[in-house]
């Protein structure tokens, strides 16, 4: 059984267009994120939900918009999407273990904006 | 910033030596998970040590953390060819919400 899954794996698309990217967990997960990581592997936070609300949002420009209907989804829609903005994509889910959060991160989704 | 850096960004080993890599950081945790990442896939977790403990062991893992250093430590003994992957450290603050990873370190074990 999927933990975690995303779709789509793979987007590609034009500068100036706006995407969705879905997420979805079915470890009973209370809390979900939202990761990016750049062409250097390096891997940064930009959202957290909680029970469905925002607790977490790093700085990350207005375009990005997370959404979760409900606490098993967390959706990002990006607006007017730029080069900049090619990454890999990682929704991630997590359950207080004994002593902090263990992630449980989905497979990814390769975002290509030309 | 608050992020993780693996120390070396990349590493390759022969099949049955021992890899051994490191995690630099800059603010107090309340815990530090080491994570490994197969190529075109998700991360996934391997193991997790609190700020109160030194050491600890998972099959062929070993992890250890020094807090006075803020570094810690990930040891895979006996290395297999599957072991080739990219590992990283994260670290998570005292509010446990947030988590710091860094770029991590590509290993590569030849078989």
């Amino acid at each position: 059984d999927t933990a975690v899954s995303q779709t789509p794996k793979y987007l590609v698309t034009q500068m100036g267009n706006d995407k969705s990217i879905k997420c979805e967990q079915n470890l009973g997960h209370d809390t979900m994120y939202w990761y990016k990581q750049d062409s250097k592997k390096f891997l940064k936070i930009m959202f957290s939900y909680n029970n469905k609300e925002l607790i977490i949002n790093e700085t990350v420009p207005n375009r990005f918009s997370p959404k979760s209907p409900d606490k098993a989804h967390l959706n990002l829609h990006i607006n007017s999407l730029e080069l900049g903005d090619s990454a890999v994509y990682f929704c991630a889910s997590s359950f207080p273990g004994t002593s902090g959060y263990e992630q449980y991160f989905g497979p990814g989704t390769r975002l290509t904006v030309t | 910033s608050q992020q993780g850096e693996e120390d070396p960004q990349a590493l390759s080993i022969q099949e049955g030596e021992n890899a051994t890599m490191n995690c630099s950081y800059k603010t107090s945790i309340n815990n530090l998970q080491w994570y490994r990442q197969n190529s075109g896939r998700g991360l996934v977790h391997l193991i997790l040590i609190r700020s109160n403990e030194r050491e600890k062991h998972s099959g062929r893992l070993r992890v250890t953390l020094d807090t006075s250093k803020k570094s810690s430590s990930l040891l895979i003994t006996a290395s297999r060819a599957a072991d080739t992957a990219s590992y990283f450290c994260a670290t998570a603050a005292y509010n446990f919400n947030k988590f710091y990873f860094g770029s991590g370190t590509k290993l590569n074990v030849k078989p």
